[in-house]
């Protein structure tokens, strides 16, 4: 069974750009959730999809958006890049009803400069 | 607000010895507790949870937590560490489907 793949691994962006970065979640899976990691802030929650519609959304600004597909594929876009956006941008994907027990990608690393 | 404590920034420890890391919570309601790792090179993944019931939960590779609900505590711990469980362990909370509040995280570096 695949694991949840996320693209692009790396990134490189100037402050001023946007990014959309993707993630494809486990097959079965129709809970994909978005985390940001820095080594100041750890791991904070960005949102959540859940059957295209977004269920839970964490403290971030509007800059951060996400949507989801039909086949539960889901998109992030970060606008107006700023430096501080710099991070390992983190997707998970859960089963339905599996409240927390989230299945990880490997990241997608962006570095705003 | 949420929030998750995790009290140790970096243990080191010899191989054979028994390890504690401490979890402190701050959350009014129902509480579901997970511990993920981070393994180096690897994704995050789960390593146990804890919903209801025995507060004394068992997860991969002999590791174990306690929830202490009066001490807002669930700390994990392992009777004898090996060198392959170098690694960063993230405790959680959370009762929002894939919403969790992470600790900042211990990094474990276990010496052969």
């Amino acid at each position: 069974k695949a694991g949840v793949t996320q693209t692009p691994r790396y990134l490189i962006k100037t402050r001023g750009q946007q990014v959309t970065l993707s993630c494809s979640p486990i097959s079965g899976h129709r809970s994909v959730s978005w985390y940001q990691q820095t080594p100041g802030q750890g791991l904070q929650f960005l949102f959540e999809y859940f059957s295209e519609t977004q269920r839970n959304k964490g403290n971030f600004p509007g800059r951060f958006s996400g949507r989801q597909f039909s086949n539960s594929r889901s998109e992030m876009n970060v606008s107006t890049l700023e430096l501080g956006d710099s991070a390992l941008y983190l997707c998970a994907s859960t089963r339905t009803g599996a409240t927390g027990e989230l299945f990880f990608g490997e990241g997608s690393r962006l570095t705003v400069l | 607000a949420q929030s998750v404590s995790q009290h140790n920034h970096h243990v080191i420890l010899s191989e054979a010895a028994s390890l504690e890391l401490g979890c402190n919570y701050s959350y009014g309601g129902t509480v579901n507790l997970f511990w993920y790792v981070q393994y180096p090179g690897q994704h995050l993944q789960l390593l146990l949870k804890y919903f209801s019931g025995d507060p004394l939960v068992k997860g991969i590779k002999g590791f174990e937590a306690e929830f202490i609900k009066s001490k807002f505590s669930f700390n994990l711990r392992k009777p004898s560490v090996q060198w392959s469980d170098t690694a960063e362990y993230f405790c959680a909370v959370g009762n929002q489907g894939g919403k969790l509040i992470f600790g900042q995280g211990t990094e474990l570096s276990v010496k052969p």
